[in-house]
């Protein structure tokens, strides 16, 4: 069964608006998570790395301030796209680590911003 | 920047042909995963080599490592229909960060 639960899966929204896609470890505890996007009939860029009770750290070329995210918990990793435009629209990813164990990915938020 | 070049991008076979699919890079990994990706979903681990030279068996699937630790092949016997989907390396950098660096993956078709 799944280990790692992404919400929601496929959000549509207008030009503008902020969408937070939430990333859980189900059964276990993870103090990094990372959050990937992924073009369509591209690989998985990472984005950031996100760090329990730490700022994240983000990826050259991506912007802070753009996509917020928040890892307030050792099984919940929030990543916030504020004021939203159609390029932004992807597919995004976060997977999370367990110890000494390879990195298990969600199934993905599809988003469109129209 | 550390890359990882995977090849061929494209591949369509015949149900029971062989394939390989290659990944390289002039970096050290300290590890290397092989994932693959159905539309829609996120990738689902196939395997994680980290010993040089290691060889992986997982049914039909044959995942091999550089003795050097920078390149990396996976070689599926008779593939079938169902092998059908995007195939992704991704290596882990060395110096305990735990990023991972991802090929552009391989894009499977096999044709019944």
């Amino acid at each position: 069964g799944a280990v790692v639960s992404q919400h929601p899966s496929w959000v549509i929204c207008k030009s503008g608006t902020s969408v937070k896609i939430e990333c859980r470890s189900l059964d276990f505890q993870a103090t990094t998570m990372f959050w990937y996007r992924q073009f369509p009939k591209q690989s998985l860029m990472l984005m950031a790395t996100s760090n329990e009770g730490s700022k994240a750290t983000y990826e050259q070329g991506v912007e802070k301030d753009k996509f917020l995210i928040n890892h307030a918990s050792l099984t919940l990793s929030t990543l916030t796209v504020t004021s939203a435009h159609p390029e932004d629209s992807s597919f995004y990813i976060c997977s999370a680590n367990r110890e000494d164990q390879p990195q298990h990915f969600g199934d993905g938020t599809r988003l469109s911003i129209l | 920047t550390q890359l990882l070049e995977q090849s061929p991008q494209f591949l369509s076979i015949q149900e029971g042909e062989n394939l390989t699919v290659y990944c390289n890079s002039s970096s050290v990994f300290s590890s290397l995963q092989w994932y693959r990706q159905e539309p829609g979903e996120g990738p689902v681990l196939l395997v994680t080599v980290v010993t040089g030279g290691e060889v992986k068996k997982l049914k039909r699937l044959t995942f091999q490592f550089g003795d050097a630790r920078k390149d990396s092949s996976l070689h599926i016997t008779a593939a079938q229909p169902g092998d059908t989907g995007l195939y992704l390396c991704a290596g882990a950098i060395q110096g305990g960060s735990e990023k991972l660096v991802f090929g552009k993956g391989t894009k499977l078709t096999v044709n019944p």
